[in-house]
């Protein structure tokens, strides 16, 4: 039982445009919604965040986007750059109790020179 | 300085056998987490521990035995292994309060041969 879902395992863009990674979720009750960045060989490092009461969160070239009647929120990169080449998890909790994070399945985002 | 710090990065080891890894982290989170990445590269919580108190105990087999000795390090132990153990097993802490995220260890690659 999927509740975080990440439909598109990969994208490819050009360096200097706009990099749109997509998440859906699927459980009500979640009310923290998170964006981690993964390096080969590394741990998950945390990007940006949003909270449901908000519909955007925007952090330099990083912006999150909130759509709650569809349950669905969006990772805007732009302009992008090579560096951001990495696997991007979106991720969601409800907060209070165990507090606890579900991950989709990430997206390997490609940025050509 | 390392944040969350887990050893070892590899191991290969046999069915059958028992092994550790430890996790340590100085960054004074009241929370710590184990996180399993399998083939399919979802990321799963297994445990979490708030100030050495079990907190989350996901459907993971018995033979994994987390251990808190105190708020900054917590160990999976697992006996028996199995190939099916074979994943990347990631440590993770946070703050409790929600959206601050996770800070995640760089992951222990176990290869059950």
């Amino acid at each position: 039982d999927q509740q975080v879902k990440q439909n598109s395992p990969s994208l490819s863009v050009q360096e200097g445009r706009i990099s749109i990674l997509n998440c859906d979720y699927t459980n009500s009750m979640f009310d923290y919604f998170l964006w981690y960045k993964k390096y080969p060989a590394e741990g998950p490092t945390f990007l940006i965040s949003i909270s449901s009461i908000k519909d955007k969160n925007e952090d330099g070239r990083f912006t999150v986007f909130l759509n709650k009647s569809a349950k669905h929120l969006s990772l805007h990169i732009v302009p992008s750059q090579p560096g951001d080449s990495a696997v991007y998890f979106c991720a969601a909790l409800t907060q209070g109790g165990s507090e606890k994070l579900v991950f989709g399945k990430g997206t390997k985002l490609t940025v050509n020179p | 300085d390392t944040a969350v710090s887990q050893t070892p990065k590899y191991l290969v080891t046999q069915m059958g056998n028992d092994k550790s890894i430890k996790c340590e982290q100085n960054l004074g989170h009241d929370t710590m987490y184990w996180y399993k990445q399998d083939s399919k590269k979802f990321l799963k919580i297994m445990f979490s521990y708030n100030n050495k108190e079990l907190i989350i105990n996901e459907t993971v087999p018995n033979r994994f035995s987390p251990k808190s000795p105190d708020k900054a390090h917590l160990n999976l132990h697992i006996n028996s292994l199995e190939l099916g153990d074979s994943a990347v097993y990631f440590c993770a802490s946070s703050q409790q309060g929600g959206g601050y995220g996770y800070t995640f260890g760089s992951g222990t690659r176990l290869t059950v041969v």
